[in-house]
């Protein structure tokens, strides 16, 4: 199975402030038949489901704001929060779906500072 | 709008066995392969089980392989997850969450239910 390793496993950043979440896999997810990264992030928030924020790796989902953007290839990827809000308190999670099981990392825990 | 509701969860006692159900619309239900995730009190997001659109291919997670069996009933736009031998471990909220491509089972998950909370204890 892919491994998918997040870090840090927690984070606390001032409102307005840049958060930055890295994803590292254990293999490339990287396809050469459409050069695209089978990487997604999702945002948890307590008492909620899980939220699809970004899928190939930087494409972000219907109604996502712009200040969620992804980027990186092959093992190393980030999730980048521009300006923090006070509504992005969560636990945010990579996804590789390039292989069969898709796995998860551990999550990263985004607090306000 | 895409639904998912979650429903069967419960306590059940270690050993035990317990079904769930995923009621699904919204979309074209048999285009998607579907899947079922869980989050331990605690923990993180791991992944169970995804079952193909025609419900002809099936795969879990090692843990739960030979303990938990998933099938859909496309003529109900239904999804389910027969969970036996049930262990503390397995205490999770339960989620079933749809694939975001047709016809590809890896996937990213584009919707999920609610959750339907499992509670293994004596």
């Amino acid at each position: 199975d892919i491994v998918m390793t997040q870090s840090p496993d927690s984070l606390a950043v001032s409102l307005g402030e840049r958060a930055t979440i890295n994803c590292k896999s254990s293999q490339s997810l990287l396809t050469s038949s459409n050069n695209k990264n089978f990487l997604a992030w999702y945002q948890q928030k307590p008492g909620q489901p899980p939220k699809l924020l970004i899928y190939w790796a930087s494409t972000r989902d219907s109604g996502v704001p712009d200040r969620f953007s992804g980027s990186g290839s092959g093992t190393d990827f980030t999730l980048t929060i521009s300006s923090l809000q006070a509504e992005d308190v969560a636990v945010y999670y990579c996804q590789q779906y390039y292989a069969t099981p898709p796995t998860f990392g551990q999550g990263t825990k985004l607090e306000i500072k | 709008e895409v639904q998912l509701v979650e429903s069967g969860g419960g306590v059940v006692q270690p050993g035990g066995s317990l079904r769930l159900s995923c009621a699904a619309s919204g979309f074209t239900f048999e285009d998607f392969a579907m899947h079922w995730v869980r989050r331990a009190p605690g923990r993180g997001l791991e992944w169970v089980s995804l079952i193909s659109g025609d419900g002809g291919s099936a795969y879990y997670a090692d843990s739960m392989k030979g303990r938990f069996t998933i099938s859909r009933d496309n003529s109900k736009n239904s999804l389910y997850l027969q969970m036996n031998s049930l262990r503390s471990e397995d205490t999770a909220f339960y989620y079933c969450a749809k694939g975001g491509r047709s016809g590809y089972y890896s996937n990213y998950l584009d919707y999920w239910g609610q959750g339907s909370l499992v509670t293994v204890s004596s």
